[in-house]
């Protein structure tokens, strides 16, 4: 099992520009997030997904948007980017009580 | 006030020290997790807890539902343990989210 993969693994964006990052696990786990951490600070939610086909907002979830159309797929998208969005992005899955997480997405937007 | 608190937020230390990490948290939980981040690297569950104690290699994790506290503690400390631990709770309703403390950052020198 190659559990939960994201990718790119970084990314420069200008202020303005889009993006998706990606994030599949091959675990079948129904719940899936997305966090972002920041220097000095604690992960954040910005979404979840508690099955296929639902998802919901976390603490942080302006300028993001998510879909969740299989088990195995969850990914953000950053509409109109802003240099608040400078953070490391990590996608989780959970089954059985436990936290997966994928790598990290380093995000720099300038 | 944050819902999770870790004390201390820095931690160094000399090879061989026994190090205790400490999270208290405000609300009910279902479950509470201690999770270890390298430098640069991805983020790796080490304990998930509800009630008394568990023990991995020389990390030992303890819980106290009643004072809502928990501590994380390694033996024989090594500079390979050098990272950030982070506490994070799960809560009793929906969803299986954590929230998370800040993190301790653990340094040990030879």
């Amino acid at each position: 099992n190659a559990g939960v993969t994201q990718t790119p693994k970084f990314r420069i964006l200008k202020i303005g520009q889009s993006m998706t990052l990606q994030c599949t696990q091959d675990m079948n786990h129904n719940y899936m997030y997305w966090y972002r951490q920041d220097p000095g600070m604690g992960l954040k939610l910005i979404y979840y997904s508690v099955g296929a086909g639902i998802t919901d907002k976390g603490e942080v979830p302006n300028g993001y948007n998510v879909s969740r159309s299989t088990t195995e797929d969850f990914p953000l998208r950053l509409e109109l980017a802003a240099p608040s969005q400078t953070s490391v992005y990590f996608c989780a899955s959970s089954g059985g009580g436990e936290q997966y997480f994928g790598p990290g997405t380093r995000l720099t937007v300038t | 006030k944050n819902e999770v608190e870790q004390s201390p937020q820095n931690l160094t230390a000399q090879e061989g020290e026994f190090i205790t990490i400490n999270c208290s948290y405000s609300v009910g939980i279902s479950a509470l997790h201690w999770l270890q981040q390298h430098p640069g690297g991805g983020i790796v569950s080490l304990f998930m807890l509800s009630s008394g104690k568990k023990k991995h290699g020389r990390l030992i994790a303890t819980i106290n539902i009643q004072e809502k506290h928990s501590s994380l503690h390694i033996t024989a400390s090594h500079p390979r343990d050098s990272a950030v631990y982070i506490c994070a709770v799960r809560s009793m309703v929906g969803a299986q989210k954590l929230v998370f403390g800040q993190g301790t950052r653990l340094t040990i020198n030879p």
